[in-house]
């Protein structure tokens, strides 16, 4: 049974530019989350998404915009890229079935530089 | 808002050593707890939760208690391997809406022979 899987595993982009990465969710899970984790610290919420639909952000502008397919993977996009969006962006599934105590299951992340 | 302090790391112990990483959480109501692990070039992996006041978690030999009068979730391990050597996440998620997850800052462990 795979895991949540992302891609790509890196990726160096320059200032102004945009970037999709990719996330395939545990099998069975139908909610998608995306969190940025910048170097050394912890990961913050960017925004979730369920029934392709986003129901939940966090503090983030409007250049971060997201998408659910129906097979519940999901795309990440962030548009103008400032030196300051380079972090690990991690992807987590989990399963509305199991209510609000489900577990979320973390990718290994995609590791975004900007120069 | 909803909030997770850590103590600041490195923390730096030699193998078999006693591990203490302190947590404490401002929410509103009662959230759920965490304990994430970050090995080098990974994402996270839990480690344990409590999902309740006076909840214990525990797994791989690490413990936390959820203690709802201190606001504290403080992971312990009784004996620290070179293989524990991570960051380690401690973490918040409300048990009402969304799966939201808040973290700390992190701490990182560092384990010598």
């Amino acid at each position: 049974d795979a895991g949540v899987t992302q891609s790509p595993t890196h990726l160096i982009k320059t200032r102004g530019q945009q970037v999709t990465l990719r996330c395939s969710p545990k099998s069975g899970h139908d909610t998608v989350s995306w969190y940025q984790q910048a170097l050394g610290q912890g990961p913050q919420f960017i925004f979730q998404y369920y029934e392709e639909e986003e129901r939940q952000r966090g503090n983030f502008p409007d250049r971060f915009s997201g998408h659910q397919f129906p097979n519940y993977s999901s795309e990440l996009n962030v548009n103008a890229l400032l030196l300051g969006d380079s972090a690990l962006y991690l992807c987590a599934s989990s399963s509305t079935r199991l209510g609000v105590t489900g577990e979320l299951f973390f990718g290994e992340g995609s590791r975004l530089t900007v120069l | 808002g909803d909030s997770v302090t850590q103590m600041e790391g490195p923390v730096t112990l030699s193998e078999e050593a006693c591990l203490t990483i302190n947590c404490t959480y401002t929410a509103t109501g009662y959230p759920s707890l965490f304990w994430y692990v970050q090995y080098p070039g990974e994402g996270l992996q839990l480690l344990l939760k409590a999902t309740k006041a006076d909840d214990k978690g525990s797994n791989k030999g690490f413990e936390a208690t959820y203690r709802k009068e201190t606001t504290s979730f403080h992971l312990e391990k009784g004996s620290v391997q070179v293989s524990d050597s991570a960051v380690y996440f401690c973490a918040l998620r409300r048990n009402t809406g969304f799966q939201k997850l808040v973290f700390g800052t992190g701490t990182r462990l560092l384990v010598s022979p």
